[in-house]
């Protein structure tokens, strides 16, 4: 089955300064990665995803990165904000329009510090 | 529009005894997928449903059940409970026209004594 390693573990970052977030597989039939923030007390929350026929992919702060050949993709966060500190888990999973099963990271706790 | 919602939030019972813990999708949404988080293991995926059928299972053993109602409603059950039970238990929905997993549920926080 699948398989995802997540890196790092834990992140300190001053605000204003950038964060990533690295994460493999090892299926490569996957074929969508979405990225989770999880606050304390509350369930993940979808921040941002993408499908392996694209490459990157940018909303505001937040963009992914994927290589598909090397089994990578990647979380960036440009500009934290005390507000960005919470764990943060990547995903795969393979979109066959049948069942879904998310297979997750290990989590990243990102401590963004003033 | 209101989120996945799962109930009870806390639980606390004893080994050997069963739980059911229930949740609530997003309107129209038929599937719902159950996930089990603890700090050892992290997020692992326990099963999914869809129309009242059980379309995907994770490696969890028998005594972990589901059920889907007609409204989508859907439940969760966990038998003969274990110490290792102690965990996050999130569930998350979606549409039929979804192909990816959006948010998931606040989670139930079971604790076995």
């Amino acid at each position: 089955g699948e398989n995802v390693e997540q890196h790092p573990s834990t992140l300190s970052v001053q605000e204003g300064d950038s964060a990533v977030i690295k994460c493999t597989y090892s299926d490569s039939a996957s074929n969508y990665f979405p990225w989770y923030k999880q606050e304390l007390g509350k369930g993940p929350q979808l921040i941002i995803d993408i499908r392996s026929n694209v490459g990157e992919k940018k909303d505001q702060r937040i963009a992914v990165t994927l290589n598909k050949t090397a089994k990578h993709f990647s979380l960036h966060i440009t500009e934290t904000q005390p507000e960005d500190s919470a764990v943060y888990f990547c995903a795969a999973f393979i979109l066959t329009g049948g069942g879904n099963k998310l297979t997750f990271g290990t989590g990243t706790q990102l401590k963004v510090e003033l | 529009k209101a989120g996945v919602t799962q109930t009870p939030r806390y639980l606390i019972k004893t080994r050997g005894q069963q739980v059911t813990l229930s949740c609530s999708p997003i309107s129209g949404h038929r599937s719902v997928s159950w996930y089990q988080q603890t700090p050892g293991q992290g997020l692992q995926f326990l099963f999914e449903y869809f129309s009242e059928t059980q379309r995907n299972k994770g490696n969890f053993p028998g005594r972990f059940s589901g059920r889907q109602f007609s409204n989508s409603r859907s439940e969760m059950n966990v038998s003969t409970l274990e110490l290792g039970d102690s965990a996050l238990y999130l569930c998350a929905s979606r549409s039929l026209r979804d192909t990816t997993q959006g948010d998931f549920g606040p989670g139930t926080r079971l604790t076995v004594t």
